[in-house]
């Protein structure tokens, strides 16, 4: 069955930097698009970040623009979320999520469980 | 990338229907027919409920049902049950992004 196990949050000082990681397994990764959501305490859902299947096109927040990188690769099943120069307000479960189909604009379908990050000095 | 917006909350007595609407924009809910709901309980990650306004997915019940009217969108339970009381969250793709609603949280009373 599809599986999506999130790892590498934890505390972190505001400016410094984290990468998340998204071990997939139970599907082809290869032929998915994949995203990234998170989700602040006690607040709603914000999309991050998707890849293409290739890694070929990004999509970004405008809130995340220039500090947060998304990468994959496939050769290793894995999605990762290299975050840069974090911010208090970047504190929130990461979801990464895989698309119902093929296509980049297919409705985000199932997700992880999350790993959370905090931000704080 | 303005959120959607939700109500904050809405409820219901079981066997009841709700329905909790998702109001967009002519760049986002009003441009494409690519809205999903999703279910979340406390603790959990979400459940994708609709997708492409009124798909369900298997394994949905047939209580859940979606459609979209220019730039709101809508999502309504019938025959409200006890385990329908979590947090519903609209999406729409919105040109090289997704966008989210506020969320709505469901009291079934």
């Amino acid at each position: 069955q599809v599986q999506l196990v999130e790892s590498g949050g934890g505390v972190v000082q505001p400016g410094r930097s984290l990468r998340l990681s998204c071990a997939a397994s139970g599907f082809t990764f290869s032929n998915y698009a994949m995203h990234w959501v998170r989700q602040a305490p006690g607040k709603g859902l914000e999309w991050v970040a998707v890849i293409s299947y290739d890694g070929s096109i990004k999509y970004y927040a405008d809130s995340v623009k220039g500090r947060f990188t998304i990468s994959r690769d496939n050769s290793k099943n894995t999605l990762y979320l290299q975050m840069n120069s974090l911010r208090a307000e970047d504190t929130a479960v990461y979801y990464c999520a895989i698309p119902r189909g093929t296509l980049i604009v297919d409705a985000i379908d199932f997700w992880g469980q999350g790993t959370l990050v905090t931000v704080s000095s | 990338q303005s959120a959607l917006t939700q109500p904050a909350s809405v409820s219901g007595s079981p066997g009841q229907s709700i329905t909790i609407s998702c109001t967009g924009t002519s760049s986002d809910v009003g441009s494409y027919n690519l809205v999903s709901w999703y279910q979340q309980h406390p603790g959990k990650a979400p459940k994708v409920m609709i997708y492409d306004v009124s798909k369900r997915p298997s394994g949905v019940s047939n209580r859940f049902s979606g459609s979209k009217s220019g730039n709101t969108a809508s999502l309504t339970i019938s025959g409200l049950q006890a385990e329908d009381e979590a947090d519903y969250y609209c999406c729409s793709y919105a040109r090289s992004c997704w966008v989210f609603g506020g969320g709505t949280k469901l009291t079934v009373l």
